[in-house]
């Protein structure tokens, strides 16, 4: 098993800033994921960050907007650029040891935009 | 394309009764399916998964390919029950998670 924990827990943001959430695992991971819950929504993976290369986006993601680091094997960021209203969501972060096992989360970041 | 459907955002059972949290899957090769768990101010974790075949806190799933689902239940619902559980489908070889919407189950007592 995997324990994660993410900064901020929670914030509130003006229009138009950026916000970087940060994820930290207490032991080396190969593949660490963003996902999105927006308000009465499913988890929708935002993008696979793998260290030493380039994060992997799904579609209707896009790096611009979502600027993601993976400096190491433990930690990862992830920026919230020029924020709207509709970026008001819970920002998870969770790692996975094997493809088609277990993922383990983070608590997750609570971000509102007003 | 791959998609999971929880058709019950809420399902309320009183407690000792049966519950049955409803899964389906569109898939067209053979899924990996999950059941997560996210209880009161908890992260979400995993309850069970398809290929292990066991009994978490009582709950079991079984994988019906012919109704491409996976319930899942247990006979007698206890209150610390209540929680938000997600179904969650993989492919073999990948890390992508497809989650369903949810469904909130309030066991009342």
């Amino acid at each position: 098993s995997a324990v994660i924990s993410q900064k901020p827990s929670r914030d509130i943001c003006q229009r138009g800033t950026s916000l970087t959430i940060q994820c930290q695992v207490d032991s080396q991971v190969t593949m660490m994921f963003w996902y999105r819950q927006q308000p009465g929504q499913s988890l929708t993976l935002i993008a696979t960050a793998n260290q030493g290369s380039e994060a992997t986006y799904e579609s209707g993601f896009v790096i611009d907007k979502f600027p993601i680091s993976r400096p190491n094997l433990t930690f990862s960021t992830l920026t919230v650029s020029n924020m709207s209203p509709e970026d008001s969501s819970i920002y998870l972060c969770s790692v996975g040891a094997l493809a088609g096992t277990e993922q383990f989360f983070g608590p997750g970041t609570r971000l509102t935009v007003l | 394309a791959q998609r999971v459907t929880q058709p019950e955002k809420l399902l309320s059972v009183f407690k000792g009764a049966p519950v049955e949290l409803k899964c389906n899957y569109s898939y067209s090769g053979s899924p990996e399916l999950f059941w997560y768990v996210q209880y009161s101010r908890q992260r979400l974790q995993l309850l069970l998964r398809h290929i292990s075949r066991e009994s978490i806190k009582g709950f079991t799933a079984d994988l019906n390919k012919g109704e491409t689902s996976f319930h899942l239940k247990k006979p007698f619902a206890q209150e610390e029950d209540s929680a938000m559980y997600y179904c969650a489908l993989t492919t073999s070889g990948t890390y992508k998670y497809i989650f369903g919407t949810g469904t909130r189950l309030k066991v009342l007592a």
